[in-house]
């Protein structure tokens, strides 16, 4: 079946234009999670969304970091005035439920270069 | 906080070679621990998994086994295969409390395998 799927793949952003970031998680999942990859780095935890309720956002770096996922399924992260510094890959993850017992799927994520 | 340190690569190795990469973690409690692949241009994988001390996840030949005395979660292979040159991630979850949906993850490890 489909897995999670990110768009757009690559995105090049001038600094201070804002972007944002779709995740389309496996049908029916109810948990949902953004990471950011820097360069060189591990992914590192972002947010945590289950179904539409925002229940964990204390990875976002900044309150220029913004995510959604209103329906409780297609989940954006939307990045206002970007910086060099928010250059990384953004993954997105989907669970079947309660993300303590069963595994993360993860997207092929989306890379933002800032420039 | 939870931490995990992975042996730094890139590593290199023929076919056929035995592989090992080392992971230690910091956490509080009992976290459970896990592998996982990100081959070129692929979302993360899960590999294999351990969620108590003594466990042994194994999966496609790999396996590592979950050492509460020495924190460890060492990666090993018997034979490698080029088609196993990916990047590995070692990653740790807490197994209860507020925040046991959060993957705490290394900074990776490159692989690569030549014929």
């Amino acid at each position: 079946g489909a897995g999670v799927s990110q768009s757009p793949r690559y995105k090049v952003a001038k600094r201070g234009q804002d972007v944002a970031l779709r995740c389309d998680p496996i049908s029916g999942h109810v948990s949902l999670f953004w990471y950011q990859q820097a360069l060189g780095q591990g992914p590192e935890f972002l947010t945590y969304f289950q179904n539409e309720a925002q229940l964990d956002k204390s990875g976002l770096p900044s309150d220029r970091f913004f995510a959604e996922r209103p329906e409780g399924s297609v989940s954006t992260l939307k990045i206002q005035r970007t910086q060099q510094e928010d250059s990384a890959v953004y993954l997105c993850a989907s669970s079947p439920e309660l993300a303590g017992v069963y595994e993360q799927y993860f997207g092929p994520g989306t890379r933002l270069t800032v420039t | 906080g939870n931490s995990v340190t992975q042996m730094e690569g890139p590593v290199t190795l023929s076919e056929e070679a035995f592989l090992t990469i080392n992971c230690t973690y910091t956490a509080t409690g009992y976290p459970s621990l896990f592998w996982y692949v990100q081959y070129p241009g692929e979302g993360l994988q899960l590999l294999l998994k351990a969620t108590k001390a003594d466990d042994k996840g194994s999966n496609k030949g790999f396996e590592a086994t979950y050492r509460k005395e020495t924190t460890s979660f060492h990666l090993e292979k018997g034979s490698v295969q080029v088609s196993d040159s990916a990047v590995y991630f070692c990653a740790l979850r807490e197994s209860s409390g507020g925040s046991n949906y959060k993957l705490t993850f290394g900074k990776g490890t490159l692989l690569t395998v030549n014929p």
